[in-house]
C-alpha cells in the first residue's frame, strides 16, 4: 500500500535559520504530492504540490522538488520567521485509490525569535 | 482563505444530544470529504462522496451519519457520540476524485 514517512519532530528553529523537513513515499503508479501546514487552533491549508517527477512546488518562500529517483518530496525554506510555526503534513494522492489520500504522521515546527 | 466552510466552529454535546455539522463549497467541486483528526495526528478519512454519492465509508460507527443534499452541501449528524469522539472534524472537497485537496477550518467537537 502507499505510504509517506516524514521527519520526526519537533523541529525548534531560530529566526531566519534554513528549513528542511525531509519527506519521502512509497506508492503504485504516479502519484502528486502535497505539503499541507496546519497552524495552532485551524484547519489544514494546502501550501505546495507538485504532480510529476522534477516538478518544483513553491509557495510563500516554501519549495519542495518531486524526485523520483529518491522517491523523495523535501520541504525546504531558506529563512523562516516565528509565523511559521505551524504542523507542517506531508502527502500523496495516486488516483488508484481514488479519494483516498495518504498522510505523513506531521512534522512540527517551532521558530524562535 | 479556505472557499470551504465549516459551521459551527466550536460544538459541546452530551452523549444522548443529536447534533449536525454542516458544510458548504463554491468551487464546483464534485468530491466532498469528511475526516476526523485527533491531536498532534493526521487527518483520518471517514466519508467521500463523489457527485452527491457516497462512494467511500471508511467503516465509520453508525453513529455517525454523512448526507450530501446537493453538489455544495455535506452535513455530519451526530447521535450518541463517546467522549472519544471528541476531536477536530475536517471537510475538504476537491474538483474531482484524486485531485488536490482543499480543506476548510473544521468543527472542534467536544462530547460529555
Amino acid at each position: 500500500g502507499n505510504s509517506v514517512t516524514q521527519m520526526e519532530g519537533p523541529v525548534t528553529l531560530s529566526e531566519e535559520a534554513f528549513l528542511t523537513i525531509n519527506c519521502t513515499y512509497t506508492a503504485t503508479g504516479y502519484p502528486s504530492l502535497f505539503w499541507y501546514v496546519q497552524y495552532p487552533g485551524e484547519g489544514l491549508q494546502l501550501l505546495l504540490k507538485a504532480t510529476k517527477a522534477d516538478d518544483k512546488g513553491s509557495n510563500k518562500g516554501f519549495e519542495a522538488t518531486y524526485r523520483k529517483e529518491t522517491t523523495s518530496f523535501h520541504l525546504e525554506k531558506g529563512s523562516v520567521q516565528v509565523s511559521d510555526s505551524a504542523v507542517y503534513f506531508c502527502a500523496l494522492s495516486d488516483g488508484t485509490n481514488a479519494g483516498k489520500s495518504t498522510f505523513g504522521d506531521g512534522t512540527t515546527l517551532t521558530v524562535k525569535p | 482563505d479556505t472557499e470551504v466552510t465549516q459551521t459551527p466552529k466550536h460544538l459541546v454535546m452530551g452523549m444522548t444530544n443529536k447534533k449536525s455539522l454542516k458544510c458548504e463549497q463554491h468551487m464546483g467541486h464534485r468530491a466532498m470529504y469528511w475526516y476526523k483528526q485527533k491531536a498532534k495526528k493526521p487527518p483520518e478519512l471517514m466519508f467521500v462522496y463523489s457527485y452527491e454519492k457516497l462512494s467511500i465509508n471508511e467503516s465509520v460507527p453508525s453513529r455517525f451519519s454523512p448526507e450530501c443534499p446537493n453538489s455544495s452541501l455535506l452535513n455530519l449528524h451526530l447521535h450518541a457520540l463517546q467522549p472519544e469522539d471528541s476531536a477536530l472534524y475536517l471537510c475538504a472537497s476537491s474538483q474531482d476524485l484524486g485531485n488536490t485537496i482543499y480543506f476548510g477550518e473544521g468543527s472542534w467537537l467536544t462530547v460529555v
